[in-house]
């Protein structure tokens, strides 16, 4: 069965600071990655994917994340951080194989912003 | 465009009454998954269809819970005998397709509160 760990359950930042969100996995075998996010008051939507090719993948909003195999890592960046992005985040992996196609989430981040 | 659409959005329950919670998901979307989240964590996978194909429940945390969605459109989640660990978010989510790179797509949750 495969896990997803999320470092950093609470991140406070302020306003044009850099964020980094770590997110982590278990799974032996080939896997899609997620990143979605939850405003105040709004149902959960996707941030950014991952499925193949370039692993550097690029979503919404200025988000980045970088699938590194070797690490089983599919972190969440972003250069400089805005008051709108306050949200809950959450990693999402999805096997690519095996027939089960049943996602597993991590507990989240709550990222609150400072003005 | 209509988005998935949950209801009621909140259900209060006394403690052994039935309670049954409905996803309307986005027109002509193939997979549809029902997830619990409690608090300060991220959705718990319960049970998932296709079409009206029931092929995974095994997150279903007892035999109270029951779940289906007879046409392939519309599903119902439904908690017999309630109890007070059920309190929780209840999520719904709908896929275009069947394959696992695809995103789900989120309602806004009913929040069930077990007194």
């Amino acid at each position: 069965a495969q896990s997803v760990s999320q470092h950093n359950h609470h991140v406070i930042l302020s306003e044009a600071a850099s964020l980094e969100l770590g997110c982590n996995y278990s799974y032996g075998g080939t896997v899609n990655l997620f990143w979605y996010v939850q405003y105040p008051g709004q149902h959960l939507q996707l941030l950014l994917k991952y499925f193949s090719g370039d692993p550097l993948v690029k979503g919404i909003k200025g988000f980045e994340a970088e699938f590194i195999k070797s690490k089983f890592s599919f972190n969440l960046r972003k250069p400089s951080v805005q008051w709108s992005d306050t949200a809950e985040y959450f990693c999402a992996v999805n096997p690519s194989s095996g027939g089960s196609y049943i996602p597993t989430f991590g507990r989240g981040t709550s990222l609150i912003v400072h003005p | 465009g209509a988005g998935v659409s949950q209801s009621p959005r909140y259900k209060v329950a006394k403690r052994g009454q039935d309670v049954a919670l409905r996803c309307d998901p986005i027109s002509g979307h193939v997979s549809l998954f029902w997830y619990q989240q409690a608090l300060g964590q991220g959705p718990e996978f319960l049970t998932y269809f296709q079409n009206e194909a029931q092929l995974d429940k095994s997150g279903l945390p007892s035999d109270r819970f029951f779940a289906e969605r007879p046409e392939g459109s519309v599903s119902t989640l439904k908690i017999q005998r309630t109890q007070q660990e059920d309190s929780a978010v209840y999520l719904c989510a709908s896929v275009r397709g069947s394959g696992s790179n695809q995103p789900q797509h989120f309602g806004d949750g009913t929040r069930l509160s077990i007194l």
